[in-house]
């Protein structure tokens, strides 16, 4: 079952900052996270592993909890370029090689000057 | 430079015409996916491999084959396609570590 994704989608201005929430009804042992820009492929942003701890990847970074089975993406003063779809993909045992991600239906975030 | 290539990157065909969809990486991975993009339903697996010879199906495998006869190659099949397979496919790799690369796209049309 894929994991949902809130909001689906969201609008900011630059410099604001945006919350991406990615929830599961299965235990999990990693959440992957992805954008995609209009008309381009996924590309990678950042995994975070069961027992890990929240992880950043320059001003985005993300959190895991395992209890709620959900992962939070942080977006803070964000820039034109951050916009795209985001997806989380999750994995509920620990294949290596990812081969059994299973991806959220995506949030559209679009910035704005 | 590394990269996940697909050929051929968009495609029109009509139903029951066999087709393939190439992938290729170069980056000596072992892992390999196939997803497809459907709007509101976000990236769905297909097929999935851990090796050559090594294949599985993923959430959405129905009316699809793949094989891995070589370690940089990893075909998608289309038997006989139906417009309910129009989609824009992608690809993936990966070394095991986490990141996915994939591939960039093909749009498959099927009237």
């Amino acid at each position: 079952q894929q994991p949902v994704q809130s909001p689906q989608a969201v609008i900011l201005r630059e410099g604001e900052d945006a919350v991406i929430n990615c929830s599961s009804s299965k235990a999990l042992y990693s959440v992957h996270w992805y954008r995609q820009k209009h008309g381009e492929a996924p590309v990678f942003l950042m995994i975070l592993l069961k027992g890990g701890e929240q992880k950043g990847h320059e001003k985005i970074s993300a959190s895991f909890n395992e209890k709620k089975q959900q992962s939070s993406l942080y977006l803070t003063a964000s820039q034109l370029s951050y916009s795209g779809t985001y997806f989380c993909g999750t994995e509920i045992t620990p294949n290596f090689g990812n081969e059994k991600l299973t991806f959220g239906t995506g949030t559209r975030l679009t910035i704005i000057p | 430079e590394a990269q996940v290539t697909q050929n051929p990157r968009y495609l029109i065909t009509v139903t029951g015409k066999k087709l393939t969809v190439t992938c290729s990486q170069n980056m000596n991975h072992e892992y390999m996916s196939w997803y497809r993009q459907d709007p509101g339903l976000g990236l769905r697996q297909i097929y999935y491999s851990m090796n050559v010879e090594v294949t599985d199906k993923g959430d959405v495998p129905e009316g699809y084959k793949v094989s891995r006869k070589e370690k940089r190659n990893f075909p998608l099949i289309l038997e006989s396609p139906s417009p309910n397979q129009t989609s824009l496919y992608f690809c993936a790799s990966s070394l095991g570590s986490g990141e996915q690369f994939f591939g960039p796209g093909t749009r498959l049309t099927v009237l």
